[in-house]
């Protein structure tokens, strides 16, 4: 099984551009996660979704969206890239509602400049 | 708000030694605890805990829950280099999973 992949695994990005950070799960999890870590960090949640349609905000969402269109893909995107924006960017996936473990993809690492 | 905090937040030792990470929390509707660690990717699960399984133990991790404190302690015992990584703690509650900033772990040989 792939698991939950992403892509890409790096970007640069000048300031004020754009970009969907794509993630896909083939485990058929119903919750689908993104966290963003920085250097030296744990790992901070920006938005989750429970279901295909439904979405929700987590610690950090300003300057991030989402959508959830289908329960396989969950993509994240940056509107207007910002220094600030420069992390590590995992999505995780999780099945059922009391299935606790949290499978994560590989990490997209993005520079913003 | 919900919080989790661990300690210490750095911590090095030598191959051989026994380590103790600390997790507390602050989290509304208490589900689970879970510990991951990371290494220069992922992180990968280690443990669940859960007010029906409080204690567990797999080769030379072990980990234990305490609700009346609302903390958790992740041992480590007869250390090696292979152990050096970030150890992350995270606590489910209603529906969001918590995680603390992390411990980052070295083994020196």
């Amino acid at each position: 099984n792939a698991g939950v992949t992403q892509t890409p695994k790096f970007r640069i990005l000048k300031i004020g551009q754009s970009m969907t950070l794509q993630c896909t799960q083939d485990m058929n999890h119903n919750y689908m996660y993104w966290y963003r870590q920085d250097p030296g960090m744990g790992l901070k949640l920006i938005y989750y979704s429970v279901g295909a349609g439904i979405t929700d905000k987590g610690e950090v969402p300003n300057g991030y969206n989402v959508s959830r269109s289908t329960t396989e893909d969950f993509p994240l995107r940056l509107e207007l890239a910002a220094p600030s924006q420069t992390s590590v960017y995992f999505c995780a996936s999780s099945g059922q509602k009391y299935q606790e473990t949290q499978y994560f993809g590989p990490g997209t690492r993005l520079l913003v400049l | 708000e919900d919080k989790v905090v661990q300690s210490p937040l750095s911590l090095v030792v030598h191959e051989g030694d026994t380590v103790t990470l600390n997790c507390s929390y602050e989290v509304t509707n208490f589900r689970s605890l879970l510990w991951y660690k990371q290494e220069k990717k992922a992180p990968t699960f280690l443990f669940m805990l859960t007010s029906s399984g409080i204690e567990k133990k797999s080769g030379r991790l072990s980990s234990i829950l305490d609700k009346k404190e609302l903390s958790s302690i992740l041992n480590i015992t007869a250390t090696q280099t292979g152990d050096s990584a970030i150890y992350l703690c995270a606590v489910r509650g209603a529906q969001k999973l918590v995680f603390g900033q992390g411990t980052r772990l070295t083994i020196n040989p």
